[in-house]
C-alpha cells in the first residue's frame, strides 16, 4: 500500500526565514514518482517537481529547493527565504505506477510580513 | 505541459439539486481523474475517468452519486447528484500529461451546498 505522511499539520513563519517541509513516504515499488504541489488560498493545485526513484539528486529551482533521500523515504521541500506569496497549502504527493496519486495530508504554511 | 480548463470556478446551489463540472483540456492526456477535497482536508480521489467507457470508482464513490463522462481524450464532466450540505468540497480534475509524465490539475470548483 502507498501511503505518503506530512507530520506537519501548519507552518508560521516571518517573511526572509527559510523554512522546510517534510514528507515521509511508504511503498513496495522500486518504481515510483514523487510530486510536490502548492494549493494557493484560491483553490489551484500547483505543479512544483517530480522526482522518480532512480534519481536522487537534490534540485534547487530559485529560492525552493528539494532533498530526496531513499533511505529514510523522505522527500523535504525547503523554501529559502520565504515571502508572503509562498503561503499556501503544500501537498505531497506519491505515483507507484498504478497511474493515480496518493496525497499527504498537506501542510499549512503562513508567511507573516 | 498539458492546460485543463475547468468551470464552473464556484457555485452555491440548493440541496437536492445537481451540478454538471466540465474539464477541457488543450492537449491530449492518457488519463482523466476527478478528485474531491473537504474543507481543510487532502485530495481523495473519487473516479478514473475512461475514454467511451464507464469511469472506474474508488471505494465510498458510486456512479448513481457521481456519474461521470469522457467522450474524448480532452473533454470530461463529473455531476454530483442529489445534493447535500456534506458534498460542499472543492472538485478537481486532473489529466495524467504524457509530456511532463506527471499530472495536471484543473483550476477546481468550490462548491457550497446550501
Amino acid at each position: 500500500a502507498q501511503k505518503v505522511t506530512q507530520a506537519q499539520t501548519e507552518i508560521s513563519v516571518v517573511e526572509k526565514e527559510d523554512v522546510t517541509l517534510d514528507c515521509v513516504y511508504e511503498t513496495r515499488d522500486t518504481t515510483y514518482y514523487l510530486f510536490w504541489y502548492k494549493q494557493p488560498p484560491s483553490g489551484e493545485l500547483v505543479f512544483l517537481i517530480r522526482r522518480n526513484s532512480f534519481d536522487e539528486q537534490n534540485e534547487i529551482s530559485g529560492r525552493y529547493s528539494w532533498n530526496f533521500q531513499k533511505s529514510t523515504s523522505s522527500f523535504n521541500f525547503t523554501i529559502t527565504a520565504s515571502q508572503v506569496v509562498d503561503s499556501a497549502v503544500y501537498f505531497c504527493a506519491l505515483d507507484s505506477g498504478y497511474s493515480t496519486l496518493t496525497f499527504g495530508k498537506g501542510t499549512m504554511l503562513l508567511v507573516s510580513p | 505541459s498539458a492546460v485543463i480548463s475547468q468551470k464552473p470556478s464556484r457555485d452555491i446551489c440548493q440541496r437536492g439539486t445537481s451540478l454538471t463540472i466540465q474539464c477541457q483540456v488543450d492537449s491530449q492526456v492518457t488519463m482523466m481523474f476527478w478528485y474531491r477535497q473537504q474543507p481543510g482536508q487532502s485530495l481523495t480521489l473519487i473516479a478514473t475517468a475512461n475514454q467511451g467507457s464507464e469511469a472506474t470508482y474508488e471505494s465510498g464513490f458510486v456512479i448513481d452519486k457521481f456519474p461521470i463522462s469522457r467522450p474524448n481524450l480532452t473533454f470530461s464532466t463529473l455531476t454530483v447528484s442529489n445534493m447535500s450540505p456534506e458534498d460542499s468540497s472543492i472538485y478537481l480534475c486532473s489529466g495524467r500529461d504524457r509530456e511532463m509524465n506527471g499530472y495536471t490539475f484543473g483550476s477546481g470548483t468550490r462548491l457550497t451546498v446550501v
